[in-house]
């Protein structure tokens, strides 16, 4: 069965430093990964996700994560964080040909000037 | 371009009323999907429909039920409602592979007092 943990319930960056989200997963078979990040109030979207093409991955806004299976991590990092990036973030992860998304419990990404 | 639209926003029943939340995909995906997100638990499937006509529980499906009404639409009904049913509600629908992404709505906030 699939899992995902997320390491860190909150994280607080300054404005301008790294930014460094875990995420560990848990699959009998290979995995696709995705990182959604949710505003206040609103949905979740999409910031990328891993098919197996490569294993570094880019998204929007600046983010990028790398898929490591010898570690079965997916951490999404971003070089320098800017304060619209404050938002909770996401890691998920389904396997097989028709599974459905398992999230992990999710990172506050918090910006302070 | 509305995706995917749920109602209503907000909602506060009573203990023991019934609601059904709807939910509306412009996209002719094939899956639908309802969420249920609570703090420190992220988000967590209650049913999801692979298909028009088929419904299939997740990992939290006591206390409620879905329709599929037509491949557009997808609703949830709590029967009779309990405080532990307060949460977001949200509604996703994607492509049917397991490597594609969800497409998700604003959510629904619902308060059971």
């Amino acid at each position: 069965a699939q899992s995902v943990t997320q390491l860190g319930s909150h994280v607080s960056v300054s404005e301008g430093a790294l930014v460094l989200l875990r995420c560990n997963y848990s699959s009998s078979v290979p995995p696709y990964l995705f990182w959604y990040v949710q505003y206040p109030n609103q949905g979740l979207q999409l910031l990328l996700k891993y098919t197996s093409a490569a294993t570094l991955v880019k998204g929007i806004n600046g983010f990028e994560a790398e898929f490591k299976k010898s570690e079965t991590s997916f951490h999404l990092t971003k070089p320098s964080a800017h304060m619209s990036d404050a938002a909770e973030y996401f890691c998920a992860v389904t396997e097989g040909r028709y599974s459905t998304l398992t999230f992990g419990k999710g990172t506050m990404l918090l910006v302070s000037p | 371009n509305a995706g995917v639209t749920q109602t209503p926003k907000f909602q506060v029943l009573k203990t023991g009323q019934s609601m059904t939340l709807q939910c509306a995909q412009d996209m002719n995906h094939n899956s639908m999907y309802w969420y249920r997100q609570d703090p420190g638990m992220g988000l967590r499937l209650i049913y999801y429909s692979a298909s028009e006509g088929t419904t299939d529980k997740g990992e939290v499906p006591n206390g409620y039920n879905v329709s599929r009404l037509n491949k557009r639409e997808f609703s949830l009904r709590l029967e009779s409602a309990a405080p532990s049913q307060t949460s977001v509600y949200f509604c996703a629908s994607s492509e049917r592979q397991a490597n594609t992404e969800a497409f998700f709505g604003q959510g629904t906030r619902l308060t059971v007092v």
